[in-house]
């Protein structure tokens, strides 16, 4: 079993729209949290990382957030773009291993 | 600066048949990584290398051999391709190895591979 659940499993929405997406974990011990962007045909590329501590951090018109408590993270698009039509992609660091989850496939349209 | 380049983008392979992927990365990372992604599941890592001359199993080398040539290339090979095989295929680098705290995995565009 996956131990990094993410959802919904796609989406679509309307450009400038904001959406909003989850990422659940059973992941032990935690070190730290990541979210990545993929683009179709393309590699991952780091989007933001998070530690223990940190429970809110953005890269532009991405924000992420976290609660370690609850093992719960989202990932938070503002005024989508027809660039941000891509896979997003939750990892959880524990020590020397990282869990992927599937991803959420986010289609903006104009 | 190209970061991480993966040859070839697509290989059509027969059941039986050998191949290598391989991988450079341009960045001075000490530690590289190849992971597998199949439809509906995360990537899952095959083998790393923390460092040059070091190589580790991951979470599915069955299949699989890898090579660390140098510090900036990782080949992986697959001697005798299965269809179970079929999957895109990453190349990652990494500046600092894994447990390394927030390290950041710099990924290839991949490599996309069928086995008939």
């Amino acid at each position: 079993k996956n131990q990094v659940e993410q959802s919904p499993q796609s989406l679509i929405i309307l450009e400038g729209k904001n959406c909003t997406l989850q990422c659940n974990y059973t992941v032990s011990p935690f070190s730290n949290l990541r979210w990545y962007k993929q683009d179709t045909g393309r590699g991952p590329v780091s989007l933001t990382i998070m530690t223990f501590s940190e429970n809110t951090k953005s890269n532009g018109r991405y924000t992420a957030t976290l609660d370690a408590d609850t093992k719960q993270s989202s990932l938070h698009i503002t005024a989508s773009q027809l660039s941000d039509s891509a896979s997003y992609i939750c990892v959880v660091s524990a020590g020397y291993k990282l869990s992927f989850g599937a991803g959420t496939t986010v289609t903006v349209r104009a | 600066n190209a970061g991480v380049t993966q040859t070839p983008k697509f290989q059509v392979l027969k059941t039986g048949q050998s191949m290598t992927l391989q991988c450079a990365q341009d960045m001075n990372h000490n530690s590289m990584y190849w992971y597998r992604q199949d439809p509906g599941m995360g990537l899952r890592l095959i083998y790393y290398s923390a460092s040059e001359g070091t190589t580790d199993k991951g979470e599915v080398p069955n299949g699989y051999n890898v090579s660390r040539l140098n510090k900036r290339e990782f080949s992986l090979r697959l001697e005798s391709a299965a269809p179970s095989q079929t999957s895109v295929y990453f190349c990652a680098s990494s500046a600092r190895g894994l447990g390394s705290g927030a390290n950041v995995l710099t990924f290839g565009a991949g490599s996309r591979l069928t086995v008939l």
